[in-house]
């Protein structure tokens, strides 16, 4: 089975530009995460998506911060404009979700990340 | 709100030597707690998890106990190998009752080095 893909890997911009990561689950999870993890911290989740509704954006800066699911599978994150302290390694993960026991105990299976520096 | 502390790192062991790092949460009701770990390079795996009091989770020669009168949830392993060496992250997941269920609040990390 494949697992979370994120692209790209590595990302260099200058501030006040704009970048897009993208992220595909696992086929068939529900639920997407997005985290933000600045070096030397844990992961901090930015949005959670239930099939394509949000469930959880509280800690995403919504100013400059957006992100989608529109068909329930993919996921875009943006930053606009970006800014020196948004340099982080940003995580998809995807899980169950409700109603979806069968699919496992709603397990999070992380994507490699994409490390954005901003300059 | 939720919140997990580890101990401050980083932590530099021999190989064999025993390893504990330590995890302490605040949560209200009973959440689930994992421990996951993040080699050079790669994505968070997750090692081992617990989901109610007393259980003990176990991989690859780790343990963890959630221990709910303590609201601990160390990690250890008898000896270590070289290859253990990575960053090690305490976690934990709301119960279901949560409006959002499934996220999960990290602790800052621990990198663990281990020399041959």
């Amino acid at each position: 089975e494949a697992g979370v893909a994120q692209s790209p890997r590595y990302k260099i911009i200058e501030k006040r530009q704009s970048v897009a990561f993208w992220c595909n689950p696992i086929s068939g999870h529900a639920t997407l995460y997005w985290y933000q993890q600045i070096l030397g911290q844990g992961p901090k989740l930015l949005i959670q998506f239930q099939n394509n509704g949000v469930v959880d954006d509280s800690q995403l800066p919504k100013d400059r911060f957006s992100a989608e699911r529109l068909k329930g599978v993919d996921s875009t994150l943006k930053i606009q404009p970006a800014k020196l302290e948004d340099s982080a390694v940003y995580l998809c993960a995807s899980s169950s979700g409700p109603g979806q026991a069968s699919k496992g105990s709603y397990e999070q299976y992380f994507g490699p990340g994409t490390r954005l520096t901003v300059t | 709100g939720n919140s997990v502390t580890q101990m401050e790192g980083p932590v530099t062991l021999s190989e064999e030597a025993f390893l504990t790092i330590n995890c302490t949460y605040t949560a209200t009701g009973y959440p689930s707690l994992f421990w996951y770990v993040q080699y050079p390079g790669e994505g968070l795996q997750l090692l081992l998890k617990a989901t109610k009091a007393d259980d003990k989770g176990s991989n690859k020669g780790f343990e963890a106990t959630y221990r709910k009168e303590t609201t601990s949830f160390h990690l250890e392993k008898g000896s270590v190998q070289v290859s253990d060496s990575a960053v090690y992250f305490c976690a934990l997941r709301g119960d279901a009752g949560g409006t959002s269920y499934g996220k999960l609040t990290f602790g800052q990390g621990t990198i663990l080095t281990v020399h041959p």
